[in-house]
C-alpha cells in the first residue's frame, strides 16, 4: 500500500481564494482524521470521520472550513474564503477500528498571502 | 474534551537516556500513544499503552499509569537521529468512535 496520500504537497494562494485539500486514506481503514499543525497551537484535530460519517467536527475553526468524505477512499478539506491565519501544515491520517496506530500523510503546506 | 501536557523542549547528550513526560485529562480514555516527527516530516507511530506498565520496543519504552493520568516515553542510547519532536496522544471515545488528540509536542535535541 502507498500509505495515506495527500495533495497538493504545497499550496500558495491569495487571501479570499478557495482552497481544497485532498486525502486518500489507506485501503481498508475506516477512520479518517484531519489535523492542522502550527508552531503556536501544535497538532489540532479539526474533524474525524468513521465509516465516511463525520463524527466530531468541533475542532473546525469556523464556517469557512468544511470537510467531506463522499466514499471510503477520498476526503476533502475546503477553506472558503482563505485567510493568512489559515497558513499551516494540514495532515490527514487514517486508521482502522481496533488499530492502535494512525498513519499520517505527508501533509499539505498551505500559505495564504 | 481532552487536554495533554508535555514539556516543550528537552536537550540530552548522545548515548544518554531521556524521559519525556505526559499528563492528560480526558472524558474518555482508551490508551496513550507516542509519535515521532522529524522537521518537515509527518508524525510516525512509536508506541501505544492501554494498560498500566511499561512497554519496550528496542531503545524506546513507554509507560502508563491510568490512575495518575500520566505516561512517559523513555529513549535509551540516544542517537543524533533521535533529534525530533515527540507527541503523546490520547485515544479517547467520542460518539461511538475513537478520537485521537495530540499534545503540543516535545522538541528533543541530541547533542554530541
Amino acid at each position: 500500500d502507498a500509505g495515506v496520500i495527500q495533495s497538493p504537497r504545497h499550496e500558495v494562494t491569495e487571501m479570499g481564494q478557495e482552497v481544497t485539500l485532498r486525502c486518500k486514506p489507506i485501503s481498508g481503514h475506516n477512520s479518517l482524521f484531519w489535523y492542522r499543525q502550527t508552531m503556536m497551537r501544535g497538532l489540532e484535530l479539526l474533524i474525524y470521520f468513521n465509516n465516511n460519517v463525520p463524527i466530531d467536527d468541533s475542532g473546525m475553526p469556523e464556517d469557512r472550513f468544511s470537510a467531506k468524505m463522499p466514499n471510503a477512499s477520498f476526503s476533502t478539506l475546503k477553506i472558503q474564503p482563505s485567510e493568512p491565519r489559515d497558513s499551516a501544515v494540514y495532515f490527514c491520517a487514517s486508521t482502522a477500528t481496533g488499530n492502535t496506530e494512525a498513519f499520517f500523510g505527508q501533509g499539505t503546506r498551505l500559505t495564504v498571502v | 474534551g481532552q487536554s495533554l501536557e508535555q514539556p516543550s523542549e528537552v536537550t540530552a547528550v548522545e548515548g544518554a537516556i531521556v524521559q519525556i513526560n505526559c499528563t492528560y485529562q480526558t472524558s474518555g480514555f482508551y490508551g496513550l500513544s507516542w509519535y515521532q516527527q522529524h522537521d518537515g516530516g509527518a508524525p510516525t507511530f512509536l508506541s501505544y499503552n492501554a494498560l498500566d506498565g511499561l512497554e519496550e520496543t528496542g531503545r524506546f519504552s513507554s509507560f502508563l499509569s491510568r490512575s495518575d493520568s500520566y505516561g512517559y516515553l523513555l529513549l535509551q542510547e540516544l542517537q543524533m537521529k533521535d533529534s525530533a519532536s515527540y507527541f503523546c496522544a490520547v485515544k479517547g471515545s467520542g460518539a461511538g468512535s475513537y478520537q485521537l488528540t495530540f499534545g503540543k509536542g516535545t522538541k528533543l535535541s541530541v547533542i554530541p
